[in-house]
C-alpha cells in the first residue's frame, strides 16, 4: 500500500515570502498527485492536481512531479496570513479512477505571519 | 464554488448505539465517496459508492458500517454498533466522474465522539 510523507511538519514563513512542501511517497503505483489546504474547522479545497512529471502552476501555487524521485512538492509564492492552514499532499491509483480512492499525507501546518 | 454539506458537524454517542452521518452531494455528482480522520493521523479512505452500489472500501470499513442514497437524497454512513475506536471527524465527498481531480469537493466533516 502507497505510504505519504509530508515534510515539514510545521512551516512558518513571513507574508511574501516563497513557501515549500514537500511529500514523498513510496512506490511508483499512483497516477494522479494533488495539493489540498484545509482550513481549521473546514473541509479540503483543492489546489492543484498534477499527472505528468514536471511542472504545473495554479495562480500562485505551483505543483513539481518527479516520479523517478518518488517525490512532489507545492511551492506557493507571496503567501498571505489567509493562507495559513494545514496543506495535505493525496494520491491516487492507476487503476479505479484518481478520484477512486485518495491516499494522504499527515500534512503540513503553515502559518504566514504579516 | 460547488459545496458537499455534512449534517451533523458534531455528535456525541454512547457506545453501542447507531448514528448516521448525512451527507448532501454536489447535485449533478455521481460518485460519492467517505473518509476517516482520527485526531492527529492523517484522512483515510472508507469507501466510494456509485448507482447506488458500494464499488470500492477499505479495511477500515467494518461490517458495522453501511452507505447508502436512497432516491436522489442524502449520501449516508450509519455505524451500527459504535465503538470507540469510530471517533473521528468523517469527511464526505463527490465528483462527477473518477478521473478529473478539479471536480473532486469535500465537506467540512462530522466529528464524531463516541463515549
Amino acid at each position: 500500500q502507497q505510504k505519504v510523507q509530508q515534510s515539514p511538519e510545521s512551516l512558518t514563513v513571513s507574508e511574501g515570502a516563497m513557501a515549500s512542501l514537500n511529500c514523498t511517497f513510496s512506490d511508483g503505483t499512483s497516477d494522479n498527485f494533488r495539493w489540498y489546504r484545509q482550513h481549521s474547522g473546514k473541509g479540503l479545497e483543492v489546489l492543484v492536481s498534477i499527472f505528468s512529471d514536471g511542472e504545473k502552476e495554479e495562480g500562485r501555487f505551483t505543483a513539481h512531479l518527479n516520479r523517478a524521485s518518488l517525490h512532489v512538492s507545492l511551492h506557493i509564492r507571496e503567501p498571505q496570513p489567509s493562507d495559513s492552514a494545514v496543506y495535505l499532499c493525496a494520491m491516487s491509483p492507476y487503476s479505479g479512477g484518481s478520484n477512486a480512492k485518495l491516499t494522504f499525507g499527515k500534512g503540513t501546518k503553515l502559518s504566514v505571519k504579516s | 464554488g460547488p459545496k458537499v454539506l455534512q449534517i451533523p458537524s458534531h455528535q456525541i454517542i454512547d457506545m453501542g448505539q447507531m448514528v448516521t452521518l448525512n451527507c448532501d452531494p454536489v447535485s449533478n455528482h455521481l460518485y460519492f465517496y467517505w473518509y476517516k480522520q482520527i485526531l492527529g493521523q492523517q484522512m483515510e479512505f472508507l469507501v466510494n459508492f456509485y448507482n447506488g452500489k458500494v464499488m470500492e472500501k477499505s479495511k477500515l470499513f467494518k461490517d458495522q458500517f453501511s452507505v447508502e442514497r436512497p432516491d436522489g437524497s442524502y449520501f449516508t454512513l450509519k455505524i451500527q454498533p459504535t465503538a470507540l475506536e469510530d471517533s473521528a471527524v468523517y469527511f464526505c465527498a463527490s465528483s462527477l466522474d473518477r478521473n478529473s481531480g478539479n471536480t473532486l469537493y469535500f465537506g467540512e466533516g462530522s466529528r464524531l465522539i463516541v463515549v
